[in-house]
This record gives C-alpha cells, sequence and structure tokens, in this order.
C-alpha cells in the first residue's frame, strides 16, 4: 500500500513562505491532495495537482511535484496567523472516489 | 445543504459499552466514507459505501466495528464492547460524481469518542 511522510512541525513567522513537504511511495499517484485540519475540525480541501503537471498555484498558495522523487510540496505566500494549523498529504491513484491515504500531518505554527 | 454533519460531536463511555455515531452526507453524493484519526496522526480509512452498497472495508475494522447505510443517505457506525484503544476522532466524508468522475472528499467535524 501507499506510505506518506511528512515533516511533523513547522514554524514560521507571520508574512514569511511556509513549505510544508510530502513524500509518498506509490508511483501511480495521479491525483495528490492538501487538505487542512483546524484544531476540533474536520479537513477542509485546500488545492490538489494531477501527476501530469509540476506546478499548481492559487492564490497564496503553490504546489509542487516532483513525480520522479514522489516529492510533493504545498508553499504557503506571505503567512498569517489564521493559517496555523495541520496540514496533510494524501495521494490517490485515480477519481474513481476511492479511499485516501494520509499523511502523519504537518503542524504549522505561525508566530506574530 | 451545509455540508457533511455528524452526530454527536462528542462522546464519552464506559469500557465495555456500545456507542452509535451518525452521518449525514451532502445530498447529492452517493459515496460516503469512515475514517478513524487518533492522536497526532492522519485519518485511517476504515470503510466506504457507494449508495447503501458498503464496497470496501479496511482490516483496522474489527468484527466490534459495523457501518451502515440503509437507505443511501445517512449512515451510523457502531462500536459494540468499546475498548479504551477505540479512543479517537471519527471521521465521515462524502463524495460525488461531476461528469462520470468523482469530486473531492468533503469532510465532516468529527465524533470524538473517549473510552474511560
Amino acid at each position: 500500500g501507499e506510505d506518506v511522510e511528512q515533516s511533523l512541525f513547522l514554524s514560521v513567522r507571520e508574512g514569511d513562505s511556509s513549505v510544508i513537504n510530502c513524500t509518498y511511495t506509490d508511483s501511480s499517484s495521479t491525483y495528490l491532495y492538501w487538505y487542512k485540519q483546524e484544531p476540533g475540525a474536520g479537513l477542509q480541501l485546500l488545492t490538489y495537482i494531477f501527476s501530469n503537471m509540476d506546478m499548481k498555484q492559487d492564490q497564496r498558495l503553490t504546489v509542487l511535484l516532483n513525480k520522479k522523487d514522489k516529492h510533493l510540496s504545498l508553499r504557503i505566500a506571505d503567512t498569517q496567523t489564521g493559517d496555523s494549523a495541520i496540514y496533510f498529504c494524501a495521494p490517490s491513484k485515480d477519481n474513481a472516489g476511492n479511499m485516501l491515504t494520509f499523511g502523519g500531518g504537518t503542524r504549522l505554527m505561525v508566530k506574530p | 445543504d451545509t455540508g457533511v454533519s455528524q452526530d454527536p460531536r462528542h462522546k464519552i463511555t464506559k469500557r465495555g459499552q456500545n456507542v452509535t455515531f451518525r452521518c449525514d452526507p451532502i445530498s447529492e453524493h452517493n459515496r460516503l466514507y469512515w475514517y478513524r484519526q487518533t492522536l497526532g496522526q492522519g485519518p485511517e480509512f476504515l470503510t466506504y459505501f457507494q449508495n447503501e452498497a458498503q464496497l470496501e472495508k479496511s482490516r483496522l475494522l474489527s468484527d466490534r466495528f459495523s457501518a451502515e447505510r440503509p437507505k443511501g443517505s445517512f449512515s451510523t457506525l457502531e462500536i459494540q464492547r468499546t475498548e479504551q484503544g477505540d479512543s479517537a476522532m471519527y471521521l465521515c466524508a462524502s463524495s460525488g460524481m461531476t461528469g462520470g468522475v468523482y469530486n473531492e472528499q468533503f469532510f465532516g467535524p468529527g465524533t470524538r469518542l473517549t473510552v474511560l
């Protein structure tokens, strides 16, 4: 099965950029999702990228994909205190509605 | 539609008791998923339904766990003879199709179970 690894913790100052990294093992993963979880809440989809893309930008979010190395990153520009949360990457083989395999999550702390 | 809802939000029970959780998906979504999230970990897949049919179950879903979606709308997850290791957040998600492909999964707020 798929193994997904993320670093546990990231601390940045308000206004700086944050980069959250993710590695996965299944090279057939074609849809790669990023979810955000705030304390006591469910998961909110932030963005996703298809495996035929290297980069996707969505306002302050930039997703980079290195398919050869099976490495995914999420960059948040001008990080705000409201961005403090846990971020999960979740690769998926297809868009057939199958289950997701999540990484352990990266806790982002934004200091004012 | 306001999204995926789950009830209750919190449940405290004693070891050995049975508990049941409910999930109401987004109304037009035919797929419904259950995940379990323990403290400091990412969600782990338990099971999912397409309409009323249960299509896949994880090996995490022991025989003490049962899930149903009798009319293809809401779903229930029951845990019998709860153990302290069952303490976790139970997350429900749903997804629907657009143009023949499934969209992303939308998650509910979760039910936090504490087994004393």
